[in-house]
């Protein structure tokens, strides 16, 4: 049964920090691996997708990284910021079905 | 591009009422997703359709929760008998050919009292 656990489960950084969360995977037969985003109150925001075929993705200021062998992903924020501030959570899609499993999720805190 | 819209946002009902939850995929997109997220389980998916058809619904907790996809613009979430423990928000979302990710609705927060 596959587990998605995220660490830390909370963090709190100053402004301009450059970070880094976890996510490992206890089954490495995953289809993609995505970040989202929540903000209170509010639906998740799709930040980055990596294909199992891929190593990492990048968009701005965010790069996720994938290594499928020992079932770990990790999100890097350059250079964070206050509206950074928000629950990011890792999910991955295992082969032949969309049973998407979520991580509880890092809740990140930026201080200005 | 509206996004995917559901309704109500919020939803404070007794227990034993019929709650019925509602969604609106974005135009085009041919998969529908509805989750639950509750601060002791997280985020799980509870059904998903692939041009209106339901293809796993393995996580519906109980026969009390039933989903249905009447057309492609519309989807229903409902729960009757509702109990306290159905508390939680709902999240709806959709996605094209199910490859690309996944937008989601602002939720509906739902507490049965």
């Amino acid at each position: 049964k596959q587990e998605v656990t995220q660490i830390p489960a909370a963090l709190s950084v100053p402004e301009g920090e450059n970070l880094v969360l976890n996510c490992s995977f206890t089954d490495s037969a995953i289809y993609n691996l995505q970040w989202f985003r929540q903000d209170p109150g509010k639906g998740l925001t799709s930040l980055l997708l990596i294909q199992s075929s891929q190593r990492e993705q990048t968009s701005g200021r965010l790069n996720a990284s994938l290594d499928k062998s020992s079932g770990r992903s990790t999100l890097y924020i350059a250079a964070s910021q206050p509206g950074d501030s928000a629950t990011y959570l890792c999910a991955v899609r295992p082969t032949g079905g969309f049973k998407t499993i979520f991580g509880a999720g890092t809740r990140l805190f930026v201080k200005a | 591009d509206a996004g995917v819209i559901q309704s109500p946002r919020h939803e404070v009902t007794e227990m034993g009422q019929e709650v019925t939850l509602r969604c609106k995929p974005i135009s085009g997109h041919d998969y529908l997703f509805w989750y639950r997220q509750t601060m002791m389980r997280g985020l799980e998916l509870l059904i998903y359709f692939n041009n209106n058809v339901p293809i796993d619904d393995s996580g519906m907790p109980e026969d009390r929760f039933s989903a249905k996809m009447p057309n492609a613009s519309f989807s229903t979430l409902k729960i009757q008998p509702s109990e306290p423990r159905d508390s939680a928000v709902y999240f709806c979302a959709s996605s094209i050919n199910g490859v690309l990710p996944q937008h989601f609705g602002d939720g509906t927060r739902l507490s049965i009292l």
